[in-house]
């Protein structure tokens, strides 16, 4: 069965310096697809980066990363130079079988992002 | 403005009294589905759609209902509800896959956040 597990619950950076959250998954499909989500204190989900399993290089959006590494099964979150904006939780999720319509996506349980000033 | 309309954003009831959240999207998506958050548990599907009046459980179900009239509503249906059904719900779409958008990323609602007294 499909899993995803996000093991800092809560993290807090310095403003400007470069964070790392992390996300590993289990999967036994060959093709999935891994999402990050931020949600502000204001509650709504906006979805930040996608990384398709047969992409061959790490999404790029802006100051996040996707650092994907295929035989480990992560796909940890790089967001370079901080902002005090980026304080939220964030959320990793993952699709299998990229090419279905059937497939619903799951989610990690989250890591509460803190910047300091 | 493309969007997905949740309503109400706030509730507070009492157990057992009947209560419907509506949910619309505007982007002709196929798909939709309803999710709750929890601390600690992230966000958990509770039924899905892939189109109109074609519904499957996801992996919270119970206590809930759905229907699927119509290609823009999605309501959720709390019968009887129960205090253990307080949350923050949320209601998304996406479009079918393969289509237009190659990630297949979910859009969606503001969040509705229920409180079961």
């Amino acid at each position: 069965a499909q899993k995803i597990t996000q093991t800092q619950p809560g993290m807090f950076v310095q403003e400007k310096e470069a964070v790392t959250l992390d996300c590993t998954y289990d999967t036994s499909d060959q093709s999935y697809g891994l999402f990050w989500y931020k949600q502000p204190s204001s509650g709504e989900m906006i979805f930040l980066i996608y990384q398709g399993s047969y992409d061959e290089q790490n999404a790029t959006e802006g100051r996040y990363s996707l650092n994907f590494q295929k035989a480990r099964k992560s796909a940890n979150l790089v967001i370079s130079a901080s902002q005090l904006g980026d304080s939220a939780m964030y959320f990793c999720a993952m699709r299998e079988g990229v090419d279905s319509s059937a497939s619903k996506i799951i989610f990690g349980s989250g890591t509460r992002l803190s910047i300091r000033p | 403005e493309a969007q997905v309309t949740q309503n109400p954003r706030y509730l507070i009831t009492v157990t057992g009294k009947k209560l419907t959240v509506t949910c619309s999207q505007n982007m002709n998506h196929e798909y939709m589905s309803w999710y709750r958050q929890d601390p600690g548990l992230g966000l958990r599907q509770i039924y899905y759609s892939m189109n109109v009046e074609v519904t499957d459980k996801g992996d919270v179900p119970e206590g809930y209902k759905v229907s699927r009239k119509e290609k823009r509503n999605f309501p959720l249906i709390l019968e009887s509800p129960s205090p253990n059904q307080t949350s923050l719900y949320f209601c998304a779409s996406r479009p079918r896959i393969p289509g237009d958008r190659v990630t297949g990323e979910l859009f969606f609602g503001e969040g509705s956040r229920l409180t079961v007294l």
